[in-house]
């Protein structure tokens, strides 16, 4: 079974650095079909994607945020880690991660996040 | 970046309905596009990608279709426990953008 949990603090001041870590369990972060995002929604908004990292260690920014995020991973504690630094009370929001999988149409791959961990709610504030 | 807008935001549909959301994006995209179904609290689901493939265990009342900027994805027979938010994303080049979202309401 795959299965992905999210971790890290509720609360976090201004201008301080989030991390969050991703634990993968069911799958390896070096099967070459597969990678994690990372995903946020503010209360009562939209989903925004945030980050990716695949297992050739490909990683991809959001371009609004770019300056601030990193993404790395440990394959061999399965899991990967999201850090943003300058947090800001508009950061207030459900941190997700995700598989991103590469499916095989017989003539392209596709990607699509198939599997999402529960999340976890930060908040920004002093 | 490539935008992702999706029309209604919202739509208020009865049980048995059938419910067309569609997704635009700003550019071709081919057919790098992936549904997601999310309800109150929850994770979102993904219900289809590649524009028309559902996923596994995802009912057949779901289907999608389109490619290059114009997407739907289409409910034949709405069931109760459809009432969620839909949300469309392209995978054709970084970043990863979703669409807005569509409420589907209980009318």
């Amino acid at each position: 079974q795959v299965t992905l949990k999210e971790s890290g603090p509720v609360l976090v001041k201004p201008t301080e650095t989030l991390t969050l870590t991703c634990t993968v369990s069911g799958f390896s972060l070096s099967n070459a079909r597969m990678g994690v995002s990372w995903i946020r929604q503010p209360p009562g908004k939209a989903l925004e994607w945030l980050a990716h990292i695949f297992s050739n260690d490909e990683k991809s920014y959001s371009t609004s945020l770019k300056s601030r995020l990193t993404i790395s991973k440990d394959t061999s504690k399965s899991q990967v880690v999201l850090t943003m630094t300058n947090m800001d009370p508009v950061d207030t929001a459900t941190y997700y991660c995700a598989r991103i999988i590469a499916f095989w149409s017989g003539q392209y791959y596709y990607y699509g996040m198939d599997v999402w961990g529960q999340g976890t709610t930060v908040t920004v504030s002093s | 970046d490539i935008q992702l807008t999706q029309s209604p935001s919202f739509l208020s549909a009865s049980v048995g309905d059938r419910v067309t959301i569609t997704c635009r994006a700003s550019q071709g995209i081919s057919s790098y596009l992936a549904w997601y179904q999310q309800k109150p609290g929850k994770a979102p689901k993904l219900l289809i990608y590649a524009a028309s493939t559902l996923q596994s265990g995802v009912p057949s009342r779901f289907s999608g279709s389109g490619s290059g900027t114009e997407f739907t994805l289409t409910i034949s027979s709405l069931q109760p426990e459809d009432f969620a938010t839909y949300y469309c994303q392209q995978l054709n080049s970084y970043p990863f953008t979703f669409g807005p979202g569509t409420k589907v309401d209980i009318k």
